[in-house]
């Protein structure tokens, strides 16, 4: 089975622009977290979805967008970029996304760079 | 507020066994996982602990105490691609999972 998949797998954009990234689970799951990470520090938590619904929110600004879409893929939209937004973006799927503790699985990342 | 600390860097040497603790502070409880992380990589999972004890898995065990706020990741035999970061998360409910940042493992030979 494939696991979780994300493109792009590299991103350059500059100050002020705008970007997408897209996840896409493992069959089967129906919930998508959304982490970033910054060098040298653990995924902080930024978004998660389950059945096309927004369930969990982390203490990002509304620049940070996303959706879920029927087939449980999800994208991710960052407005108005900023060198701080530089990070590697990892989307991670789960199968229930209850209330409960349920195991994530992470994707390869997307590496976003600012410049 | 939401605190997770872990040692920022280990050393051990191949063959041994190694402990990487982790104590949290966080407004909610409902489990803690263990994920490793090579350079690079996505993290992926290695443990899971809801009651408190003593988890084994192969060479890794996770041990809880909730009361403590207190975990740690067991490392036994240690292999040379065990060098990786290991990451502590806990899962607080309303959906979110808190990470902490993370112990830098070196083996060497």
């Amino acid at each position: 089975d494939a696991g979780v998949t994300q493109s792009p797998t590299h991103l350059i954009k500059t100050r002020g622009q705008q970007v997408t990234l897209r996840c896409s689970p493992i069959s089967g799951h129906k919930s998508v977290s959304w982490y970033q990470q910054v060098l040298g520090q653990g995924p902080q938590f930024i978004f998660q979805y389950y059945e096309k619904e927004e369930r969990g929110r982390g203490n990002f600004p509304d620049r940070f967008s996303a959706r879920q879409f029927p087939n449980y893929s999800s994208e991710l939209n960052v407005n108005a970029l900023l060198l701080g937004d530089s990070a590697l973006y990892l989307c991670a799927s789960s199968l229930l996304g209850t209330s409960g503790p349920d195991t994530q699985y992470f994707g390869p990342g997307t590496r976003l760079t600012v410049l | 507020g939401q605190n997770i600390d872990q040692p920022t860097e280990m050393t051990a040497t191949e063959g041994a066994i190694v402990q990487i603790n982790c104590t949290y502070q966080t407004s909610g409880f409902n489990g803690l996982f263990w994920y490793q992380q090579h350079a690079g990589e996505a993290p992926t999972f290695l443990s899971y602990n809801v009651l408190d004890g003593l988890e084994e898995k192969g060479r890794f065990s996770s041990f809880l105490s909730r009361s403590k706020g207190y975990s740690y990741l067991l490392l036994k035999e240690l292999q040379m691609k065990d060098s990786a970061s290991y990451l502590c998360a806990v899962y607080t409910g309303g959906f979110k999972t808190i990470f902490g940042a993370g112990t830098r493992l070196f083996v060497k030979a």
